[in-house]
């Protein structure tokens, strides 16, 4: 089956402009999670979508960050404006949404870097 | 709060030699764990995971061990290769399992380098 999808893979955007992040989930997963992971971290998670609702987006930063999920398909994720502490990659994962396992399949990332 | 830490950045290995992979967990409501192994430039694949009412599981060449007295989670490769150099992370749910929604909270990560 096909991999989670993301792009762009690499975006390189000055402080203060905008930037949108796009991800394909694996076909038929329910859930659908954004994170960030900084150089040298493990991955923060920024929201979880359950079909096209929200479950957890506490850690979102929401006066510059957005992300949508409109047909509980494939999801965006937009910061406006950027700042120089959002260097990182946006990695997009998926899963099946049914309890029994927590086992997340990760896309291979978006690298963004504020200059 | 809740986080999930590793005891060591790095770990240096010889092919063949077997691996241990530490990490330290200290959320006792934890009830679910992971282990995800990334390469460069690549996404985290997923390795093992455990249930907190098992304290060792076994894959293919890997092991976990769960010590739920110490909040402790370890990583086990046997016969290291090459291929398994990569970041280790360890995740837990942060709380009960069916109360988590899938939730994941990761570790800073293990680099282990396999010299051949």
């Amino acid at each position: 089956e096909a991999g989670v999808a993301q792009s762009p893979r690499y975006k390189i955007i000055e402080k203060r402009q905008s930037v949108a992040f796009w991800c394909n989930p694996i076909s038929g997963h329910a859930t659908l999670y954004w994170y960030q992971q900084i150089l040298g971290q493990g991955p923060k998670l920024l929201i979880q979508f359950q079909n096209n609702g929200v479950v957890d987006d506490s850690q979102l930063p929401k006066d510059r960050f957005s992300a949508e999920r409109l047909k509980g398909v494939d999801s965006t994720l937009k910061i406006q404006p950027a700042k120089l502490e959002d260097s990182a990659v946006y990695l997009c994962a998926s899963s099946p949404g049914y309890s029994g396992t927590f086992e997340q399949y990760f896309g291979p990332g978006t690298r963004l870097t504020v200059t | 709060g809740e986080s999930v830490g590793l005891h060591l950045p790095t770990l240096s290995v010889q092919e063949g030699d077997n691996s241990i992979i530490n990490c330290a967990y200290s959320n006792s409501a934890s009830d679910y764990f992971i282990w995800y192994k990334q390469e460069s430039g690549k996404g985290p694949q997923f390795i093992i995971d455990i249930r907190s009412n098992m304290d060792k599981r076994q894959g293919q060449r890997v092991t976990v061990l769960l010590n739920k007295t110490v909040k402790h989670l370890s990583l086990q490769i046997a016969a290291t290769q090459p291929g398994d150099s990569a970041v280790y992370f360890c995740a837990e749910n942060g709380g009960p399992f069916l109360n988590q929604g899938g939730k994941l909270i990761f570790g800073q990560g293990t680099e282990l380098s396999v010299k051949p």
